[in-house]
């Protein structure tokens, strides 16, 4: 079975900083891997997700991530955070030609003033 | 579209009440998705189905929890009887056919058994 672990429960920075969020995967088959956001009250949107070809994928307001396969890794990356930026963050995967998303605990990243 | 709907959105019950959330998935997604999300255990895949058929319940905790989706446009996920610990937000998703899919997600239910 596939698992994810994001190592970081939070992220504090400040604003215009850069920020990586880690994520980690364990599975014995090919993976699809995704990054959602959840904004406080709210459901998870997708932020990205990788399924094949360029190992670096661009998302929706300036977060891209980096899928490495021999570190079984896809951290996600954002050159300069918004105050806006705060929420929780989730990596989740997928085994390929399956449909369950299985999902980190998350990272709350924290941005401030 | 609309999106997931969920209702209710917040349930305050007390312990020992039966407690129904419902979802209505998009429209002509083939897959229906229940999770609950705690602090403690994080995001949890309670169930799925495909095409209106449960596929994997192995995430359901208990007998107390079921789950059914009688047609395409409509799914319940009901708990009896509830119990402190099942306070949590239930989270309805859909998605379309073939793997690496974007899943949507509704906006949550907001349970708390007292």
């Amino acid at each position: 079975a596939q698992s994810v672990t994001q190592l970081d429960s939070q992220v504090p920075v400040f604003e215009e900083a850069p920020v990586e969020l880690r994520c980690n995967y364990s599975s014995s088959v090919s993976v699809y891997l995704f990054w959602y956001v959840q904004y406080p009250n709210q459901g998870l949107q997708l932020l990205l997700k990788y399924l094949s070809g360029s190992t670096l994928v661009k998302g929706i307001n300036g977060f891209e991530a980096e899928f490495n396969k021999s570190q079984t890794s896809f951290h996600l990356r954002k050159p300069s955070v918004h105050i806006s930026d705060t929420a929780e963050y989730f990596c989740a995967v997928e085994n390929t030609g399956f449909q369950k998303l299985v999902f980190g605990t998350g990272t709350r990243l924290l941005v401030s003033p | 579209d609309a999106g997931v709907i969920q209702s209710p959105r917040h349930e305050v019950t007390e312990m020992g009440q039966e407690v129904t959330l419902r979802c209505k998935p998009i429209s002509g997604h083939d897959y229906l998705f229940w999770y609950r999300q705690t602090m403690m255990r994080g995001l949890e895949l309670l169930i799925y189905f495909n095409n209106n058929v449960p596929i994997d319940d192995s995430g359901m905790p208990e007998d107390r929890f079921s789950a059914k989706m009688p047609n395409a446009s409509f799914s319940t996920l009901k708990i009896q009887p509830s119990e402190p610990r099942d306070s949590a937000v239930y989270f309805c998703a859909s998605k379309p056919l073939s793997s690496g899919n974007t899943i949507y997600f509704g906006e949550g239910s907001w349970l708390t058994v007292v």
